[in-house]
This record gives structure tokens, sequence and C-alpha cells, in this order.
């Protein structure tokens, strides 16, 4: 599949569990961000990588981590997460920080906590 | 702060009716805007940018510096136009760019 995918589309996870949302882009975009999207909130920018440095983290809790292994993966660690963490996360690429490019977003991955 | 206001949750229209989408910023620099949409089950993608100064799919929205707003509007609006609607705002902050999102409008076109 062209664009950007995420992995799994849903995800049940207890609060002492741990898993991994994964995020694959093929347009050679080298800057990749995940999002957070609570109901009836903004988009939460959480993380921000540019080939594959990490540029920001935008004051987000230790129990997410982020892992890029190449400019076209990023997943994003989750341990002994909470019931209010539960939101659909959002992967998003483009072609580079610098530049006005468009993002391209992934479906999404829709987390609950239980 | 850089923030994104959009005041209207949810936006109810009937097929053919003139359509505007609010949107205002704050922004300390010179503002770059765009509208995102994402319609049933799909993925959040670019409608269009202010600095293009296109109609996409009949949409217009103009930056107005004065109101620090940046309005989506459509004359006639199509129930295919049913979506969730986010304005974004590129904050430059930090020698990078990235997206800040309103909380959304939800537009419901009914026949």
């Amino acid at each position: 599949e062209t664009g950007v995918t995420q992995t799994p589309r849903h995800l049940v996870m207890g609060m002492t569990n741990k898993k991994s949302l994964k995020c694959e882009q093929h347009l050679g975009h080298n800057a990749m961000y995940w999002y957070k999207q609570s109901a009836k909130k903004p988009l939460e920018l959480m993380f921000v990588y540019s080939l594959e440095e990490r540029v920001e983290n935008n004051s987000v809790p230790s129990r997410f981590s982020p892992e890029c292994p190449n400019s076209s993966h990023l997943f994003l660690h989750l341990h002994t997460l909470q019931p209010e963490d539960s939101a659909l996360y959002l992967c998003a690429s483009s072609q580079d920080l610098a530049a006005n490019t468009e993002a391209f977003f992934g479906q999404g991955t829709r987390l609950t906590v239980v | 702060a850089q923030r994104v206001t959009q005041p209207e949750k949810l936006l109810s229209v009937f097929k053919g009716a003139p359509v505007e989408l609010k949107c205002n910023y704050s922004y300390s620099g010179s503002p770059e805007l765009f509208w995102y949409v994402q319609y049933s089950r799909q993925r959040l993608q670019l409608l269009l940018r202010h600095i293009s100064r296109e109609s996409i799919k009949g949409f217009t929205a103009d930056l107005n510096k004065g109101e620090t707003s940046f309005h989506l509007k459509k004359p006639f609006a199509q129930e295919e136009d049913s979506a969730m609607y986010y304005c974004a705002l590129k904050d430059k902050a930090g020698g990078y760019n990235k997206l800040i999102f309103g909380a959304g409008t939800r537009l419901a076109v009914h026949p």
C-alpha cells in the first residue's frame, strides 16, 4: 500500500500490558510524527522525527516511548498506560521539516486501555 | 501562544446551502494555515492551504490577518462534503515546522 500505513487499526490493552504501534511510509519522506486524537480535543503532537532523529518530545509521559529505526518506520511503544490514554493515535509523514510540505496521515490506531 | 480555535463542533446545513466553517488563530509570526478534511472511514488529508489560493472541491479559504481568521467557505454544500474539518497552523518555532490543529468541526449536509 502506498502512503502511510498504521498497524494495528484497533488495539485493546490492559494497564499492565506492553504493546507497540507501528507506522510505515513508502513516500520517501524524511520526517515522521505521532499525534494523539482524543474525543472533542485538538490533535496533539506527541513526537517529531527527522532523519531518524527525535527533534521534539512534546511533554509526553514516559509510558509512551517512540522509536524510529529508519526513515520509513516509526514505532510507539506503550507500557503501563492509563484509561485516559485511550484515543486515536495518528502517524504522519512529510518530505522534511524545513520546506512548505504537506503532511500525509495514516488511518490511525484506535487504542482502548481497560 | 500558538493556538487554533474552531468555535463550532457541529455545523448542520441542507444541500445547496452556503457553508462557512470558522477558524481563528493566534500566532506571533507570519502564519501559514491549512484546512484538513477527514471523510468517514478515511484518513485525514489536506484540503487546501492558504498560500496556494486555490479552490478545492468548491471550497475556498482566505487568510484575514486583521481578524486572525482563516474561514473555510463553499457557496453550495453537497452531501459528499459531510466530514470532519480541521484547521491547522504551521508553527515554525524551534527551526522546524510542525502543525497545530484546531479541535475540528463536523459538517453534516442533509438532503
